[in-house]
């Protein structure tokens, strides 16, 4: 148990379907991250937000709309879709944003299992 | 090619044995982490370096900044370590973000 909880942990989705993805921290960070785990390839960051303000938007399609209305949540809306879209889906916190650098840990979620068909 | 370069991809180990797992970094950074996935997907943060050595239990982890290497090491393995290790690095001077390599595949048979 990391402090940061995603759901669903699985999802199956059509192109043509809406979903969205939830990301909860019990930490008290500021800042939270998505990334994508694509099989064979390094986690990609894909936004960040850091004191609910979104800070880094790494060229991510707009089928992907990030939401975060406070610190401790995090949202990922999904709209259609695309089947190369399918991954692991990572949510992460930290105490800031500058964390990952500057002496603090990053906590990562379970991740959400994404299959578009 | 990635900045962020690990060694070997996959590694098979007899429980109890030494295990030694490479990361090799391209750029100048002001840390270094080394991650664990669990077939699961979830992943647990087990060290941030930015010189010298840490060690947590059996695990111990080294970095050399001149040589731009680090390495994790697990003492007396265990099935139970079988996962993914993830090495991922802060470059100096850049936005703090991490950089990630595409990690390192490790199955321990009893």
């Amino acid at each position: 148990e990391t402090g940061v909880t995603q759901t669903p942990r699985h999802l199956v989705m059509g192109m043509t379907n809406k979903k969205s993805l939830k990301c909860e921290q019990h930490l008290g960070h500021n800042a939270m991250y998505w990334y994508k785990q694509s099989a064979k390839k390094p986690l990609e960051l894909m936004f960040v937000y850091n004191f609910k303000e979104q800070t880094e938007n790494n060229s991510v399609p707009s089928r992907f709309s990030p939401e975060c209305p406070n610190s401790s949540h995090l949202f990922l809306h999904l709209h259609t879709l695309q089947p190369e879209d399918s991954a692991l889906y990572l949510c992460a916190s930290s105490r800031t944003e500058l964390g990952a650098g500057s002496g603090n840990t990053i906590y990562f979620g379970e991740g959400s299992w994404l299959t578009v068909v | 090619k990635n900045e962020v370069e690990q060694s070997p991809q996959n590694l098979t180990a007899q429980e109890g044995e030494f295990i030694t797992i490479n990361c090799s970094y391209s750029v100048g950074i002001s840390a270094l982490h080394w991650l664990q996935q669990h077939p699961g997907g979830g992943i647990v943060s087990l060290f941030m370096l930015s010189s010298g050595k840490k060690k947590h239990g059996r695990l111990i982890a080294t970095i050399n900044i001149q040589e731009k290497h680090s390495s994790l090491h697990i003492t007396a393995s265990h099935p139970r370590d079988s996962a993914v290790y993830i090495c991922a690095v802060v470059p100096q001077g850049g936005s703090e973000k991490l950089v990630f390599g595409k990690g390192m595949k490790l199955t321990v048979n009893p």
